[in-house]
């Protein structure tokens, strides 16, 4: 069975500083890997996926995030953070084409983004 | 589409009353998985249709928790005689393929009291 860790319950991070939000994950198999995000009273959006090719996937808001397959991590990045990046990230594994469809979620980043 | 909707929002009931909820996923997705989330938690796995067909179902899901998705379509999921530990956030999702990820809907908030 998959499991994910996420180790950083809050992140504290100054306005246009760099971001990193950690993500490790445990499987038996291959696997595909996710970023949620959850603005405040809001639901949960897909951020960005990792499914197989190129380890480094980007998102359309400047997000990114990196498949290290030696390292079981999934590391989320962001050169500089905005006030509008401030939300609970949730990093996500599935088990890849075995019939395993659900997804599991670690317990989740809170960012929170300074002025 | 208007995405993944999921009524009522809010739904506050009595300690040992049935609650029931209902999803309408995307149209066109055959996929459709029931979560559950605590306050500090991520979300957790309830169950899985693959159209009409229920394909998983976690140890969460005790006897008093029923899910249907009759026709391939909406999907109810049912809660009898509630407890306090049921209270939590209870978020529907659908997907057309695995690899998409799914589409969340904005979740039904069940407080037990």
């Amino acid at each position: 069975a998959q499991s994910v860790t996420q180790l950083d319950s809050q992140v504290p991070v100054f306005e246009e500083a760099p971001v990193e939000l950690r993500c490790n994950y445990s499987s038996s198999v291959s696997v595909y890997l996710f970023w949620y995000v959850q603005y405040p009273n809001q639901g949960l959006q897909l951020l960005l996926k990792y499914l197989s090719g190129s380890t480094l996937v980007e998102s359309i808001n400047g997000f990114e995030a990196e498949f290290n397959k030696s390292q079981t991590s999934f590391h989320l990045r962001k050169p500089s953070g905005h006030i509008s990046d401030t939300a609970e990230y949730f990093c996500a594994v599935s088990e890849a084409n075995f019939g395993n469809e659900k997804l599991t979620f670690g317990t989740g980043t809170r960012l929170t983004i300074i002025p | 589409d208007t995405g993944v909707s999921q009524n009522p929002r809010h739904k506050i009931t009595k300690r040992g009353q049935n609650v029931t909820f209902r999803c309408d996923p995307i149209s066109e997705h055959n996929r459709l998985y029931w979560y559950r989330q605590t306050l500090g938690q991520g979300p957790e796995f309830l169950t899985y249709f693959q159209n009409e067909a229920q394909l998983e179902k976690s140890r969460l899901l005790s006897d008093r928790f029923s899910a249907e998705r009759p026709k391939g379509s909406f999907s109810t999921l049912e809660i009898q005689r509630t407890e306090q530990g049921d209270s939590a956030m209870y978020l529907c999702a659908s997907s057309l393929r695995e690899s998409d990820g799914y589409t969340f809907g904005s979740g039904t908030r069940l407080t037990v009291v």
